[in-house]
């Protein structure tokens, strides 16, 4: 069974902290994604690495980074929170294919609050 | 870039009812069309998925349809049970949209009542 996990279910920040949302799989997937959740929003891809130290900006990478030094953790950085960030975070794997329609297999996500 | 529209953003049916979740793409070169299910306090998890060179694909209770000159899809649930209330998101991927990056839609939270 395919494994997504995240370092955390809930979290509260303040304004300004420097924040690190963690995501390790366990099925030696090449590509990793990081999405938020918000009502009325859907899914909105942030940014997304097919290899490792590889990372490609999703449509919504403002106030964002991300690190990924091991296939199997990909990490979120928001380096100075803001309460604008106060979403469902929501990491996901996948093996590549030449289509690029491999099932992504995601954790079960992060609600970040920053206050 | 593909924008995905998804309606309704609510729907509510009885039990063994159908239900019927639509959604419209912008990029007419997109090739897979995913649908997605996320129960409570669990992340998405795929359900079915339709390539572009397919106009249904039908798997149990659940089935997908393609309108590729219209630019929609559909997700069809017959005969509805409690377990199917979840939130469901409908995806599509563009035509070389390497690295496997969808676009989502918005989600409908589907509720089966007794």
């Amino acid at each position: 069974d395919v494994k997504v996990t995240q370092s955390s279910r809930y979290l509260v920040k303040r304004t300004g902290e420097k924040v690190f949302l963690e995501c390790v799989q366990d099925m030696d997937h090449e590509n990793m994604f990081w999405y938020r959740q918000d009502p009325g929003l859907g899914l909105r891809l942030i940014y997304f690495s097919y290899d490792v130290k590889m990372k490609e900006k999703g449509d919504i990478p403002e106030g964002y980074s991300v690190s990924r030094e091991k296939k199997e953790r990909f990490s979120l950085i928001l380096e100075s929170a803001s309460t604008n960030q106060t979403s469902m975070y929501l990491c996901a794997s996948s093996f590549p294919s030449a289509g690029g329609d491999n099932e992504q297999f995601f954790g079960p996500g992060t609600r970040l609050t920053v206050l | 870039g593909e924008n995905v529209e998804q309606h309704p953003s609510t729907l509510s049916v009885q039990e063994g009812d159908s239900a019927v979740i639509k959604c419209t793409y912008s990029d007419s070169a997109s090739n897979y069309f995913p649908w997605y299910k996320q129960e409570l306090g669990k992340g998405p998890q795929l359900i079915i998925d339709i390539r572009s060179n397919v106009g249904e694909k039908k798997d149990q209770r659940i089935a997908v349809t393609l309108n590729k000159t219209a630019k929609h899809f559909s997700l069809h649930i017959t005969e509805t049970q409690p377990e199917d209330s979840a939130v469901y998101f409908c995806a599509a991927l563009p035509r070389g949209g390497g690295g496997n990056k969808l676009t989502f839609g918005t989600g409908t939270q589907l509720k089966v009542e007794l």
